[in-house]
């Protein structure tokens, strides 16, 4: 079974809607990432959390939001999805010697 | 702030063709450094890292070396294979586990085709 796990792995939505992309680890890590990544931009980063209440913004957390309801759980919400939100989305999680390890990603579209 | 600055692709090359992709970095002190690689249709997935400058990492046969004197950390391969064709990304990492210091800096990623 794979350590990190993302749903849904694609996701067509519209203008507007409210959209929950989750993500879940089985690594025992403190530390859960969220990134999107843009052709030719590379990843960047939204928001990360060191454990279940320290939570922090990233790069780019603007239009975004994210619970971490466990320490095994890591959720994104885009409260009113854009068409420049479209992308793929990646959760991470990581180690103390700073190693990450990525789910598989969900491919958001947004219409 | 921290950077990473990797060559712009895409490269393409025929296989048993060598390899070199290039990456430089920023950085307050001495970070750690690491190549990751993205297969189509899956995730970022560790490929190596260096940890202190001189370290070289290696992995399936790709290898980088940590050169403080160049601020760099250039991945290779001697023959590269049909099934390296992938998406590179070079990163580092500031030491230390307080703040945003442990987060990783990606460079935009650097497209590798393999042709048979």
């Amino acid at each position: 079974d794979a350590d990190v796990t993302q749903t849904p792995r694609n996701r067509i939505t519209k203008t507007g809607k409210r959209i929950m992309l989750e993500c879940s680890q089985t690594k025992g890590h403190d530390r859960m990432y969220w990134y999107r990544q843009d052709p030719g931009l590379g990843l960047r980063l939204i928001y990360y959390s060191f454990d279940v209440k320290d939570i922090n913004k990233g790069e780019i957390s603007d239009g975004y939001s994210v619970s971490r309801q466990a320490q095994a759980k890591f959720s994104l919400s885009l409260e009113s999805a854009i068409p420049n939100q479209t992308a793929l989305y990646f959760c991470a999680t990581s180690d103390e010697l700073g190693t990450q390890y990525f789910g598989p990603g969900t491919r958001l579209t947004v219409l | 702030g921290d950077s990473v600055t990797q060559m712009e692709g895409p490269v393409t090359l025929s296989e048993e063709a060598f390899l070199t992709i290039n990456c430089t970095y920023t950085a307050t002190g001495y970070p750690s450094l690491f190549w990751y690689v993205q297969y189509p249709g899956e995730g970022l997935q560790l490929l190596l890292k260096a940890t202190k400058a001189d370290d070289k990492g290696s992995n399936k046969g790709f290898e980088a070396t940590y050169r403080k004197e160049t601020t760099s950390f250039h991945l290779e391969k001697g023959s590269v294979q049909v099934s390296d064709s992938a998406v590179y990304f070079c990163a580092s990492r500031r030491r230390g586990y307080g703040g945003s210091q442990g987060n990783l800096i990606f460079g935009k990623g650097t497209k590798l085709s393999v042709k048979p």
